[in-house]
């Protein structure tokens, strides 16, 4: 079964305009970390955000916030004020921290944001 | 700071040819790893470094890929002999500890004609 779950293979926004990227995780583990990563195409995978399942409060950082629904499982990342330069792959990933340690992070399959002027 | 160092950037080779991916991770990172990322995927890993030791390598397929890290720094992964599955981005990351984000490098696209 798939871990990570990102059911939109491309999306479109227009600049300054608000985006929200879907993402659904699947663990029975009650401690895990959600991550969210942007890929530019130049390849780097750039870490945006991170959010721990006992966090009491949705994680923020600059104009990315992660909108966490514990009992729905979801991990949705929201970036307002898109800017051009937002356009580029986005993958939502997700770590379980089990009695024999941190398991590897797992990846969803990404979303393709473009960002329109 | 520097960040995750790869190279080569870009590799082309013909199937059953050995290829080698180098990897300089962050100054101080304990922890390396090497993802595959295939076209369309996120990326998946391959194997993972504490210092020298690598303890998690269970989805290395071992009977054509090899990967060492031998003083505890930089990396390298092989691959002999490559097929045209292979064909794939390579990424290595590293954190300063397992629990620690990871930082990736831009990767290595390999091409197996």
């Amino acid at each position: 079964a798939q871990k990570i779950t990102q059911t939109q293979p491309g999306m479109f926004v227009q600049e300054k305009e608000a985006v929200t990227l879907d993402c659904t995780y699947d663990t029975s583990d009650p401690s895990y970390g959600l991550f969210w990563y942007k890929q530019p195409s130049s390849g780097e995978m750039i870490f945006l955000i991170y959010q721990g399942s006992y966090d009491q409060q949705n994680a923020t950082e600059g104009r990315y916030s992660l909108n966490f629904q514990k009992a729905r499982k979801s991990a949705n990342l929201v970036i307002s004020a898109s800017q051009l330069g937002d356009s580029a792959m986005y993958f939502c990933a997700m770590r379980e921290a089990t009695n024999s340690g941190n398991t590897p992070l797992v990846f969803g399959k990404g979303t393709r944001l473009s960002v329109i002027a | 700071e520097a960040g995750v160092v790869q190279s080569p950037r870009y590799k082309i080779i013909e199937k059953k040819q050995p290829v080698a991916f180098w990897c300089n991770p962050i100054s101080g990172h304990n922890t390396l790893y090497w993802y595959l990322q295939n076209l369309g995927q996120g990326p998946e890993l391959l194997i993972r470094y504490e210092n020298e030791e690598a303890v998690d390598d269970s989805q290395l397929p071992k009977d054509r890929f090899s990967a060492e890290r031998l003083k505890g720094v930089d990396s390298t992964l092989k691959i002999q002999p490559a097929e045209l599955g292979d064909s794939a981005v390579y990424l290595c990351a590293s954190s300063l500890r397992v629990v620690d984000e990871q930082f990736f490098g831009p990767g290595t696209r390999l091409t197996v004609l």
